[in-house]
């Protein structure tokens, strides 16, 4: 079973400081991407990444940036934390798609609260 | 524009009878793959069924069956015999093959499904 694993079920942090979310798969995905999921608004997705190093930019990637080292690491960095990014963040994982078929797999989430 | 639409922001359903969750999407892509996806309280995404575009019949995995209307654009799911642990948020998603090659998946709202005892 693919296992994607999230630093943190629950974060608090203040506004201003730089913070690290952080994500692991052992299933040698080439994809990683990471969402934040708010009420009503489904998930969007921030950033994606199709192999170590690239990265592309996602449908609201203001105020976030990714890094990506390792083929089994994904980190998602606020690098100036507002109150606007309370909210929950998914990481997942997938092989490369061939056509459309592969399903994503997901970590447990974040909880992310600013003050 | 809203690319996947899921109007029912809450259900209810009594335990073993069936409910269809709705979804509709948009896209000129002929290529697409079109998935359901659950989220628990706990919060982790289960994937729970894909259909492709170009899927001839309607994808079926164990009480998850999807009734794919490609000239309608919906693509609603249904479970079958309601269990209390199906009690949850439900996704419906999208992947175009488009101009991103297909990394991009798009999601709707979301449906919590409530079933009754």
């Amino acid at each position: 079973d693919v296992k994607v694993t999230q630093s943190s079920r629950y974060l608090v942090k203040r506004t201003g400081e730089k913070v690290f979310l952080e994500c692991v798969q052992d299933m040698d995905h080439e994809n990683m991407f990471w969402y934040r999921q708010d009420p009503g608004l489904g998930l969007r997705l921030i950033y994606f990444s199709y192999d170590v190093k690239m990265k592309e930019k996602g449908d609201i990637p203001e105020g976030y940036s990714v890094s990506r080292e390792k083929k089994e690491r994904f980190s998602l960095i606020l690098e100036s934390a507002s109150t606007n990014q309370t909210s929950m963040y998914l990481c997942a994982s997938s092989l490369s798609p061939s056509g459309t078929k592969q399903p994503q797999h997901f970590g447990d989430g974040t909880r992310l609260s600013i003050l | 524009a809203q690319k996947i639409t899921q109007t029912q922001p809450g259900m209810f359903v009594q335990e073993k009878e069936a409910v269809t969750l709705d979804c509709t999407y948009d896209t000129s892509d002929p290529s697409y793959g079109l998935f359901w996806y659950k989220q628990p309280s706990s919060g982790e995404m289960i994937f729970l069924i894909y259909q492709g575009s170009y899927d001839q019949q309607n994808a079926t995995e164990g009480r998850y069956s999807l009734n794919f209307q490609k000239a309608r654009k919906s693509a609603n799911l249904v479970i079958s015999a309601s269990q209390l642990g199906d009690s949850a948020m439900y996704f419906c998603a999208m992947r175009e093959v488009g101009n991103t090659g297909g990394f991009k998946t798009i999601f709707g709202a979301g449906t919590r499904l409530f079933v009754k005892a």
